[in-house]
Order: C-alpha cells, then sequence, then structure tokens
C-alpha cells in the first residue's frame, strides 16, 4: 500500500458525460502529481499541484480540470468526454515540489468511455 | 511525439542471470532520469534515478547506465529474481530534480525461475 488513495478504481460512462476522479495523498505529502495511461503509451504528464496550487502543466486538454483543496487532496474532473479519454489515471504525491524520486504512487482509476 | 521509447515491450531471463532494459530518449535536454517498477494493479513504484552528471548509478541489485552521446540509458538487474517480474518504465526529466517526467511505454520483464 503506497499510502495514496484512488477512488473510484473503476468507472464506465458513456461519451458527452463529465467524471471526477479524486485523489488522497500520503499524509504530510504537498505535491500531487495526475498521469494518464492509455493502451500501449507511457505515462502522461497531465498536472502538478503544490500545497494547493498548480506548479506544473503538461498534455491536460482543455476538456480536464484539477484542484488541489485545502485538505491536500486533488480532484480531476474530465468533460465531455470521447471514447480516446479511455483510460489509466494514476495521481502520484510526494513531499516537496521537484519530488518525483520521492512520489509514490495510487492505483490509478480506470476510465472507460463507451 | 514519444520523446522517450522503450523498444522492446517484453523481456524474458533465467532466474540468476542478468537482466538488461533499454531506453532510448530523443531530447538531448533531458537531464535527471527515473525508472519505475509496476505490478498488475498496482501504481509505479521509483526504483533507481541517474542525473546527466553521471554515467552511472547503482543502487544493490540494480545498476542504471547512462550514454549521453547516444542518448540511451539501460538497466541492470543482477542476479534477476522472480519478485523481479514486473513492468519497467524508463522516465526523463528537462531539469532535476523535476515536475514533469515522460516516461516510456514499458518492458515487460518476467524472470524464469
Amino acid at each position: 500500500d503506497s499510502g495514496v488513495t484512488q477512488t473510484p478504481k473503476h468507472l464506465i460512462t458513456a461519451t458527452g458525460q463529465r467524471v471526477t476522479l479524486r485523489c488522497s495523498p500520503r499524509s504530510g505529502d504537498l505535491s500531487v502529481y495526475w498521469y494518464q495511461q492509455s493502451l500501449d503509451q507511457g505515462l502522461q504528464f497531465l498536472i502538478q499541484y503544490y500545497n494547493g496550487e498548480e506548479r506544473a502543466k503538461g498534455n491536460i486538454l482543455e476538456r480536464f480540470s484539477a484542484q488541489q483543496f485545502p485538505d491536500l487532496h486533488s480532484e480531476l474532473n474530465l468533460s465531455s468526454l470521447e471514447l480516446g479519454d479511455s483510460a489509466l489515471y494514476f495521481c502520484a504525491s510526494s513531499p516537496r515540489q521537484g519530488g518525483m524520486s520521492e512520489a509514490f504512487f495510487g492505483q490509478g482509476t480506470r476510465l472507460t468511455v463507451v | 511525439d514519444q520523446q522517450v521509447k522503450q523498444n522492446s515491450p517484453s523481456l524474458s531471463v533465467q532466474e540468476g542471470r542478468i537482466s538488461i532494459l533499454n531506453c532510448d530518449y530523443t531530447n538531448s535536454m533531458f537531464d535527471y532520469f527515473l525508472w519505475y517498477k509496476k505490478y498488475p494493479a498496482e501504481g509505479p513504484t521509483f526504483l533507481i534515478s541517474i542525473s546527466s552528471i553521471k554515467d552511472k548509478n547503482e543502487d544493490g541489485r540494480f545498476t542504471v547506465f547512462l550514454n549521453k552521446s547516444a542518448k540511451h540509458l539501460s538497466l541492470h538487474i543482477v542476479p534477476s529474481q522472480p519478485g523481479d517480474s514486473a513492468v519497467y518504465f524508463c522516465a526523463a526529466s528537462l531539469y532535476s530534480p523535476g515536475n514533469q517526467f515522460y516516461f516510456g511505454t514499458g518492458t515487460s520483464l518476467t524472470v524464469i525461475p
């Protein structure tokens, strides 16, 4: 158990819908990172938050948004869903801002868009 | 465009032998590299890192080699154990320690007892 909790584990939804993925970081971790892993692809960096503020942005679509709340949990909102958004979405947390080598990943949320 | 490539989707090795996992990258500005291990139904776990100022980093049975001129890195596992069977990802960042990492597609390693 990495200490990073992602909910839900699985999600099936229809095209055009909106979903929210939730991530609870390890206790004491201030950074949260979101990654998307599509079929046969490497993990694609989406966005990072540190202590409530956006710190780095990757290839995140405009239909996607994220935030980190005062209690440090984070949510990734995906709207106007398309079939191509079906993927495994990982959240990771670390104590520091640039701490991927110290980061722990959650088990991921598998999103299926039908 | 995949900036980090792992061209071998899978690798099988006998227990006790050396496993060599390879990773190539296209962006010469990458400065910091990580290797992750991933078991089924789990998130990736950090394994070992290397900065571009080094060409080798060791941690127990795991050694990472970096060849900047060839834009190539490799992970050596010696000796390989059945518990090493997992998917291995390499990742690269433009600076150290880095926030945004570019991941390869992974190599599935099977260590045969």
